[in-house]
């Protein structure tokens, strides 16, 4: 079962634009990853956001985590053509890492 | 380029056959994972082996075997192979064993049966 629900499934959006893709998982966690998949290829870690955090960026990236509502969402500001990928939230169950299903972005030159 | 290589790139097959994937992690990493993606059931967690040992089993069917040997590299056995097998294998290497491990993914072995 996945632990992770992204939503949307897709989202086509212009270059410039803001990308926002949230991610619902089920049980508790000590922490939060996100990761991202050109097509085909293997997946490349973002950030990861602990328990404890409300919020955190990394360059164009801004990932929050609402514990109470198990929810995440990943931010990607001023997109680029080069951010088309599929995007996935990650937890972990028991050692298990557990991916949802992920968000396909295509960013519109 | 994440360090982790995997080898075949490419697997074609017929059913009922064997097949072994190979992974070597990234240099000091002791954590291997195996990973199918395919279409219909997206990213599916495996296995984990740490520093020669199991840590962590996922869905992963009977047919299917793996090892980590003490040089740390990986392989995943695949046997009676079935079409529903065809998909994408990736391996992922992280320093540690737990929770919050940056996973480092290899570029997947393609297999397909036919």
């Amino acid at each position: 079962s996945q632990q992770g629900e992204e939503d949307p499934q897709a989202l086509s959006i212009q270059e410039g634009e803001n990308a926002t893709m949230n991610c619902s998982y089920k049980t508790s966690i000590n922490n939060l990853q996100w990761y991202r998949q050109n097509s085909g290829r293997g997946l490349v870690h973002l950030i990861l956001i602990r328990s404890n955090e409300r919020e955190k960026h990394s360059g164009r990236l801004r990932v929050t985590l609402d514990t109470s509502k198990k929810s995440s969402s990943l931010l990607i500001t001023a997109s680029r053509a080069a951010d088309t990928a599929s995007y996935f939230c990650a937890t972990d169950e028991s050692f298990k890492t557990i991916f949802g299903a992920g968000t396909r972005l295509f960013v519109k030159a | 380029d994440s360090g982790v290589t995997q080898t075949p790139k490419h697997l074609i097959t017929a059913t009922g056959q064997r097949v072994t994937l190979r992974c070597s992690p990234r240099s000091g990493d002791l954590s291997v994972y195996w990973y199918q993606q395919s279409l219909d059931q997206g990213l599916q967690f495996l296995i984990q082996y740490y520093n020669g040992e199991e840590r962590a089993k996922g869905n992963i069917l009977e047919r299917f075997s793996a090892q980590q040997f003490p040089d740390l590299h990986s392989e995943l056995n695949l046997s009676s192979l079935e079409l529903g097998d065809s998909a994408l294998y990736f391996c992922a290497s992280s320093v540690g064993g737990g929770s919050g491990n940056e996973q480092f993914f290899g570029p997947g072995t393609r297999l397909t049966v036919l």
